[in-house]
């Protein structure tokens, strides 16, 4: 079944870079997109970025100059990679698959925490 | 920036009344607005998508309609497990954008 799984450290120091992984199973990273979205606590969602079934990324404008994503396909992995963290980036970090812009399923999510 | 409003921002019901969330969107989208429910500690959930379009495993109970800029996402009855919070996004335009979101609260 489809499943996706983030992982990364739960804590980050101020200015430094987070780094998430995504790992999926169950469809294709070359089949379907894979999108960031994520969510300061007791917040609402914010959508970060994607990585396109063809390689293509796309990024929000607002973190553009900060992130990243990139993938690996024979590790069915989806890199998300941000710098210059501060404590608003706080919150939980969600991976979804992407199905004609609609995110159909989720990831549990990966808590960070961004403070000295 | 399409801009997603939704409201009311909290809708206080009892089980069994069936209510109606709103979200309008700041431009004309078509129908390209979708809904998901967010219980505490979980992952968003896809409820509806493009505007009216049901999502395999979502009770009947929910239904949506709209176009352009005025959305309505509808709960029929309303089940205890159904407390939660309601988000519309848009895939419209990019950036993909979402709603506050609606949370529904029992009376």
């Amino acid at each position: 079944q489809v499943q996706l799984t983030e992982s990364g450290p739960g804590l980050v120091h101020p200015s430094e870079t987070l780094s998430l992984t995504c790992t999926v199973s169950g469809f294709s990273l070359t089949g379907y997109s894979v999108y960031w979205v994520r969510q300061p606590s007791g917040k609402g969602l914010e959508w970060m970025g994607r990585m396109r079934y063809n390689g293509d990324t796309s990024y929000n404008s607002a973190l553009k100059s900060r992130l990243s994503i990139s993938r690996d396909t024979s590790k069915n992995q989806v890199f998300l990679k941000m710098n210059s963290l501060q404590t608003d980036d706080t919150g939980t970090y969600y991976c979804t698959r992407g199905r004609g812009s609609t995110f159909d399923y989720w990831g549990q999510g990966v808590m960070v925490t961004v403070s000295s | 920036d399409i801009v997603l409003t939704q409201s009311p921002a909290t809708l206080s019901v009892t089980p069994g009344e069936s209510v109606s969330l709103s979200c309008r969107a700041s431009q004309g989208i078509s129908t390209s607005i979708h809904w998901y429910q967010q219980k505490s500690n979980e992952s968003p959930r896809l409820l509806i998508k493009y505007a009216s379009q049901s999502i395999s495993g979502i009770p009947s109970r929910f239904s949506g309609s709209g176009s352009g800029t005025d959305f309505t996402l509808s709960i029929n009855r309303v089940e205890s497990e159904d407390f939660s919070v309601y988000y519309c996004q848009q895939s419209y335009s990019l950036p993909l954008t979402f709603g506050s979101g609606t949370k529904l609260e029992i009376k």
